[in-house]
């Protein structure tokens, strides 16, 4: 089992903001990285670090962290954010690294 | 252009040995970790274990380690994921990625396509 608890399914209405969340004990000193993945596609990374977005991915999609969570928020989700999202981070039971269960996250 | 381009899909049976790659290009392949993420049919993404081609330096996931070797060859900027003996549940995809790793963060950047395993008898 994963040591990164992430709700299995999260919905939001069209162009509403929502946020994913992450928790694990690591994230109190490790911040996470979060991965979009569709329907037979690789993962692509959406955020890392404090709160930084790789070249390419909408300023919609931002980062935080307050004690052992991590969040993933999407201020006006779209329908093409409609993907399973995955956070990464240490681990703190011995596993080097560690991805959360994943979120689906329906765009109503 | 950064790129991690892997081998094609295998269909193997139970206690075949099987050896998938991983080809970087475009960035110095010898600077940053490779890592293998498993995702089994409808599930999701684990990680496996990374390696630092510069020297070889390895680590696994508990989960994965006696199971699975990772390797590379900086010679032709390739890393490796192998088998010596099948089972039914190593049927998955299969990821490579670039991951950075820092102090406090680490990420993936950049992914392969990914390599479909098929393990049945």
């Amino acid at each position: 089992s994963s040591e990164l608890t992430q709700d299995p399914a999260v919905s939001v209405a069209l162009g509403q903001t929502v946020r994913i969340t992450c928790q694990g004990d690591s994230l109190r000193s490790y911040y996470a990285s979060w991965y979009q993945q569709k329907p037979g596609q690789a993962p692509v990374l959406v955020i890392y670090g404090k709160n930084n977005r790789p070249s390419g991915i909408p300023d919609r999609f931002s980062g935080s962290s307050s004690g052992n969570t991590a969040s993933l928020t999407i201020t006006g989700a779209q329908a093409e954010d409609e993907a399973d999202y995955y956070c990464n981070s240490r681990d703190s039971s011995g596993n080097p690294w560690v991805f959360g269960g994943g979120t689906k996250l329906t765009v109503l | 252009e950064v790129q991690l381009v892997q081998s094609g899909a295998e269909v193997k049976k139970p206690g075949e040995s099987l050896k998938i790659s991983c080809k970087g290009s475009g960035y110095s392949f010898t600077s940053y970790w490779i890592g293998w993420v498993r995702q089994m049919p409808g599930k999701g993404l684990e990680w496996m274990g990374i390696i630092y081609p510069g020297d070889s330096d390895t680590r696994y996931s508990p989960s994965f380690q006696g199971q699975v070797t990772i390797s590379a060859d900086k010679s032709i900027s390739t890393a490796y994921l192998q088998w010596s003996s099948l089972k039914a549940s190593d049927t998955a995809m299969y990821y490579c990625a670039r991951q950075h790793i820092g102090y406090s963060s680490s990420h993936f950047d950049y992914w392969g396509q990914g390599t479909l395993v098929t393990v049945s008898s």
